[in-house]
């Protein structure tokens, strides 16, 4: 069965600071993997998305931006944390296959506070 | 103009009783359409997911999909207050998903 990590769990961060969570899946292979970002009482953003190694696409202009070194590794990262980067940090997977989306399943989430 | 919306919450339904949440989509390319649970402080979990017209039953949930009408729907039936939590709905558009904000839902017992 499939299983993705992340980690930290939960960060405090000071502004200005840099950035990395990471997130790893397990039991599947060439996955599509997603950065998500759900604000307090918020929908998801999606952030970044990546359909391979080294091929990230990016959703939304930030200072934030995302790696995938290895096929099931996804890193996202910051240069210089903003108060406004505060928020779960949701890294997801789903099935790739051409014209088709699948369900999307979601690791447990960093929870990040800027102060 | 929002690509899914859902039903403004918060939903109270008694114990026992049809917890009914609602969405609809702007994108009438979107093939495929999901729920998803997220109770509080945790990351969403994937309850059904539905690709046709009609209906989609698993368990205590059904999910109805109407593709001419841009609507989604998903029945909980005999309603727990495990169930208590946030639903999210999502619409396939292009290669992504698009979120609707969540119903949340009460269970009062």
């Amino acid at each position: 069965s499939q299983t993705i990590h992340q980690w930290p769990a939960t960060l405090v961060q000071p502004v200005g600071s840099p950035l990395s969570l990471e997130c790893t899946v397990e039991g599947t292979s060439n996955p599509n993997l997603y950065w998500y970002r759900q604000a307090a009482g918020r929908g998801l953003q999606l952030l970044f998305y990546s359909v391979g190694i080294g091929q990230i696409s990016s959703e939304v202009p930030q200072n934030l931006s995302a790696s995938r070194p290895q096929d099931r590794q996804f890193i996202l990262s910051s240069k210089k944390l903003l108060l406004s980067d505060s928020g779960f940090y949701l890294c997801a997977w789903s099935r790739q296959e051409a014209n088709r989306i699948y369900e999307q399943y979601f690791g447990p989430g960093t929870r990040l506070t800027v102060t | 103009q929002k690509e899914v919306e859902q039903n403004s919450g918060p939903l109270s339904v008694p114990e026992g009783a049809i917890a009914s949440l609602n969405c609809t989509y702007s994108d009438r390319g979107s093939q495929s359409f999901f729920w998803y649970r997220q109770y509080s402080g945790k990351s969403p979990e994937l309850i059904m997911f539905i690709y046709s017209n009609g209906d989609k039953e698993d368990g205590r949930f059904t999910a109805q999909l109407n593709k001419a009408s841009q609507y989604v729907s998903l029945l909980i039936r005999d309603s727990q207050p495990s169930d208590s939590a946030t639903y999210l709905c999502a619409a396939s558009n292009d290669y992504k998903l698009s979120f609707g904000a969540g119903t949340t839902v009460t269970v009062r017992a």
